[in-house]
């Protein structure tokens, strides 16, 4: 059974903080790596994909990808009140273009 | 661009009945798949249509079906419908870029949110 683990938080950091949510995944034979935040209510929106190892930045958010420790982090900085939402790691199924969903990590970030 | 759509957006349904919804992707997006949200089990994968063909199946029992048209716009059915089908149903769209192939992103529609009383 190919997993996805995401600790369900919630993470609570200052308004200004750095935010860092992390993952880890069993199928080491995964290639690509996304994070998506949905607001409550609302349905999923993608905000990084990740391919290699090391750091992919994208204005405040900064995915790290370790393949080796099967590990993905989502660095926020500067977090902002509009950034509380749950965050979740997807991975997917190597050989195949699915995806395999974490269970998400909700932020909530304090003014 | 348009995003993914989803018809309808909100369902009721007593127990036994079946239900059909509806999705239609980002335009040009030839991939097509169905996800299941409950706050216990998260985000499940349901099935995967690529140019009309069912490529993946999730864990889930027969009464779940699904299929692609010509104009990659896709429906899904659950049949004798229980209290458990109550939940968020998600519909993703991916991208096939010539030389590079399905790129794994996958961009959500709104959902249909399915009440089963």
């Amino acid at each position: 059974q190919k997993e996805v683990e995401q600790n369900s938080g919630p993470l609570s950091v200052p308004e200004g903080a750095i935010a860092s949510l992390n993952c880890t995944y069993s199928d080491r034979g995964s290639q690509s790596f996304f994070w998506y935040r949905q607001y409550s209510g609302k349905s999923p929106e993608l905000i990084m994909s990740i391919y290699s190892n090391g750091d992919k930045e994208d204005g405040r958010f900064t995915a790290q990808l370790n393949k080796a420790s099967q590990y993905v982090s989502l660095l926020i900085r500067d977090s902002q009140p509009s950034d509380s939402a749950t965050y979740l790691c997807a991975v997917n199924n190597s050989g195949y273009s699915t995806l395999t969903f974490g269970k998400g990590t909700m932020l909530l970030v304090s003014p | 661009k348009a995003g993914v759509t989803q018809t309808p957006r909100y369902l009721i349904k007593t127990r036994g009945q079946q239900v059909t919804l509806s999705c239609s992707p980002i335009s040009g997006h030839r991939s097509v798949s169905w996800y299941q949200q409950t706050p216990g089990q998260g985000l499940q994968f349901l099935f995967e249509y690529f140019s009309e063909t069912q490529r993946n199946k999730g864990n889930f029992p027969g009464r779940f079906s699904g299929r692609q048209f010509s104009n990659s716009r896709s429906e899904m059915n659950v049949s004798t419908l229980e209290l458990g089908d109550s939940a968020l149903y998600l519909c993703a769209s991916s991208p096939f870029l010539a030389g590079v192939g399905l790129t794994g992103e996958q961009f959500f529609g709104p959902g249909t949110r399915l009440t089963v009383l």
